[in-house]
């Protein structure tokens, strides 16, 4: 089993939907979770770090569940530019952060 | 200010050859880490290196090597090549080795193994 999975989607929605990513983890040592959205054979760009209370930057906002071992991250009011991979990571204090393989999310017109 | 910088851009190597990836952190990282992403797969930890030393290994095989020098910056050196090696090698730092520390990325090297 992966330490960090994913649905890889592809999630296709149309302009100004409202989308939801779940990222489930297994390893408990990890400490830190982060959203970084990888466009096509570019580098991940950080998107957001994820906050047990939960946090929200602009249209996105990121959750996480200790106990349940899950993050998930919602876009509202989709955007063609939103069109990206997005990863999941989780980050232990042994300095090794492990990324899921990746949500795939196609806004159409 | 600088980002993450990585070279060279493309690397195109036959198999049995060594190759040598090299990464600039940010200005004041410490902590640089080396990912593997084969086309069309998620990024696999290769390494961790901070202040230095080698703090961290993933499941790779030992042809899998690199170091960090005194100005942070980072060399990953993949010796006898073999196809499967062909991969965006992805170079990250961060400020230091706390688990909330974000990571950045550089551009990656594309590694194709002829």
């Amino acid at each position: 089993r992966k330490e960090v999975e994913q649905d890889p989607g592809p999630f296709n929605v149309p302009e100004g939907a409202t989308v939801a990513f779940n990222c489930t983890y297994s390893n408990s040592a990890s400490q830190s979770f982060f959203w970084y959205r990888q466009d096509c054979r570019k580098e991940p760009k950080l998107l957001m770090s994820v906050y047990s209370s939960g946090n929200e930057d602009g249209r996105f906002t990121a959750q996480l569940n200790r106990a349940s071992q899950y993050i998930s991250l919602l876009i509202r009011d989709s955007k063609l530019s939103d069109s990206a991979t997005y990863l999941c990571a989780g980050r232990s204090n042994a300095g090794k952060s492990t990324f899921g393989d990746g949500t795939t999310l196609t806004v159409k017109p | 200010e600088a980002g993450v910088t990585q070279s060279p851009t493309h690397l195109i190597k036959t198999r049995g050859q060594q190759a040598t990836l090299r990464c600039s952190p940010i200005s004041g990282h410490t902590s640089v880490y080396w990912y593997q992403q084969a086309l069309g797969l998620g990024l696999q930890f290769l390494l961790w290196y901070d202040e230095g030393e080698e703090r961290n290994r993933g499941n790779f095989p030992p042809r899998f090597s690199g170091r960090q020098f005194p100005n942070y910056s980072s060399e990953l050196n993949v010796n006898a090549l073999e196809l499967e090696d062909s991969a965006l090698y992805l170079c990250a730092s961060s400020l230091g080795q706390m688990s909330n520390e974000k990571l950045f990325f550089g551009s990656g090297t594309q590694l194709s193994v002829l």
